[in-house]
């Protein structure tokens, strides 16, 4: 079972507030990915990073930031939450040479 | 953005039958295909990685074949049970991995 774990699960929050989304892996991957996906749709890549101090924009444009301070450690971060930010994000990791990704569970934002 | 297609979106099957679905992908400048089940409440999981045309994979109930030149892979899950009742999500790998919408996939007992 993969160790990966993202918090909060659900959060709800006003329009102009700074969230900060948790992504932590205990199993030393390299390389760590954030999605999002809204409801029937695909998951889009927003954000993933090849290790320490690496950043990297993913497909879909996103207003959100990320950090990689520390290999187990990817927090996304948006600075002023609006309403079409309202969408499920989903974090993964995969090792160096591998191709599969172990996900974690995701976390609902809404914001009214 | 790649474009992969999942079809149908959704499929209801009565416990015992057996199903399939497909995933349709660019054909050209294929490196790997993968497949995850998806449950509520739970993370996506990874089912199979193909890599080679005519692969077939199986786990379980569940078993997947790949046509790299058509650009198409089948999910098929035999005499369906409660528990595979989740979204399977399939994902064309090219240095990332680009998903398709999924198929969801209910079944009844």
């Amino acid at each position: 079972e993969a160790d990966i774990y993202q918090t909060p699960r659900y959060l709800v929050i006003g329009t102009g507030k700074k969230i900060t989304l948790e992504c932590s892996q205990t199993m030393g991957h390299d390389k760590m990915y954030w999605y999002q996906q809204d409801p029937g749709m695909e998951l889009h890549l927003i954000h993933y990073s090849y290790g320490v101090n690496s950043t990297e924009k993913g497909d879909l444009s996103s207003e959100s930031t990320v950090s990689r301070i520390r290999t187990e450690h990817f927090p996304l971060t948006l600075e002023s939450a609006r309403p079409s930010h309202t969408s499920q994000y989903l974090c993964a990791s995969s090792p160096q040479g591998a191709d599969t990704q172990y996900f974690g569970p995701g976390t609902r934002l809404t914001v009214l | 953005i790649l474009n992969v297609e999942q079809s149908p979106q959704s499929l209801h099957v009565q416990e015992g039958d057996s199903t399939n679905f497909t995933c349709s992908f660019p054909s050209s400048n294929f490196y790997a295909l993968h497949w995850y089940r998806w449950e509520t409440a739970k993370s996506p999981e990874a089912l199979f990685v193909m890599t080679l045309n005519g692969d077939e994979k199986k786990k379980g109930r569940i078993s997947a074949t790949l046509n790299t030149k058509e650009g198409y892979s089948y999910l098929y899950i035999k005499g369906s049970q409660p528990e595979d009742s989740a979204t399977y999500l399939c994902a064309f790998y090219d240095y990332k991995l680009s998903f398709g919408a999924g198929t969801t996939v209910t079944v009844r007992a």
